[in-house]
């Protein structure tokens, strides 16, 4: 399966501590774009980049999130001192060149939960 | 700033009946309009785009939608809806300049034998 692979699947996480999510985008795909998904809610943009290069950050990305794409080929999303309100979905999705929204493929998820 | 607003959070229908779940956009331009659907435990998937060529864009699975700039409006239809129908569907508008895509809060539809 050559699609948006993300892992873990699930995390289980006691507030306070950190997390680290990873995306592998499609091969040759250069926009990488992360999501946040909460229950009853449409997918809100965080971040994405372009190769190693990271455009745009959304408001929502509190300094206690990082995201990182050293090679311009996988990214990982980084939470520091979780909070409960953490708990969401975190999409990946990506985009080859000159790709327009159609060509957006997302990933699975991964299922943060906060305890 | 694009936007889009979806009219209902949730949408019963039965089985064989028309499905409509609507959505209005806002945008200084001409946007870029999709449907994406999501079944539980499953990844987006594309149901389809409109991108300023024909305003009737037919979509999987017997969707489609129609762009009415008049009305700011691109509602989803279906003649007559599947059980397999049910899941939670987002109207969304993209970013020109990104590509980075807005979604609405989600349309849930249900689908009764």
């Amino acid at each position: 399966d050559t699609g948006v692979s993300q892992d873990p699947r699930h995390k289980i996480t006691k507030r306070g501590q950190n997390v680290t999510f990873r995306c592998d985008p499609i091969s040759e795909h250069n926009r990488l774009y992360w999501y946040r998904q909460t229950l009853g809610q449409g997918p809100e943009f965080l971040t994405y980049f372009q190769n190693e290069a990271q455009l745009e950050k959304s408001r929502l990305l509190s300094d206690r999130f990082s995201a990182e794409r050293p090679k311009g080929s996988f990214s990982t999303l980084e939470i520091q001192r979780t909070e409960q309100g953490d708990s969401a979905m975190y999409l990946c999705a990506s985009t080859p060149p000159q790709g327009r929204g159609e060509k957006l493929f997302f990933g699975s998820g991964t299922q943060l939960s906060v305890l | 700033a694009q936007s889009v607003t979806q009219l209902d959070s949730h949408v019963s229908v039965s089985e064989g009946t028309p499905v409509l779940l609507r959505c209005n956009y806002s945008s200084s331009y001409s946007p870029s309009l999709f449907w994406y659907v999501q079944h539980p435990n499953k990844g987006l998937q594309l149901l389809l785009k409109y991108t300023s060529a024909a305003t009737l864009v037919k979509g999987i699975n017997g969707f489609e939608a129609e762009f009415k700039k008049s009305e700011t409006s691109f509602h989803l239809t279906k003649p007559s809806a599947h059980m397999s129908d049910a899941a939670e569907y987002f109207c969304v508008v993209s970013d020109s300049n990104t590509d980075k895509l807005i979604f609405g809060t989600g349309t849930r539809l249900q689908v009764f034998p």
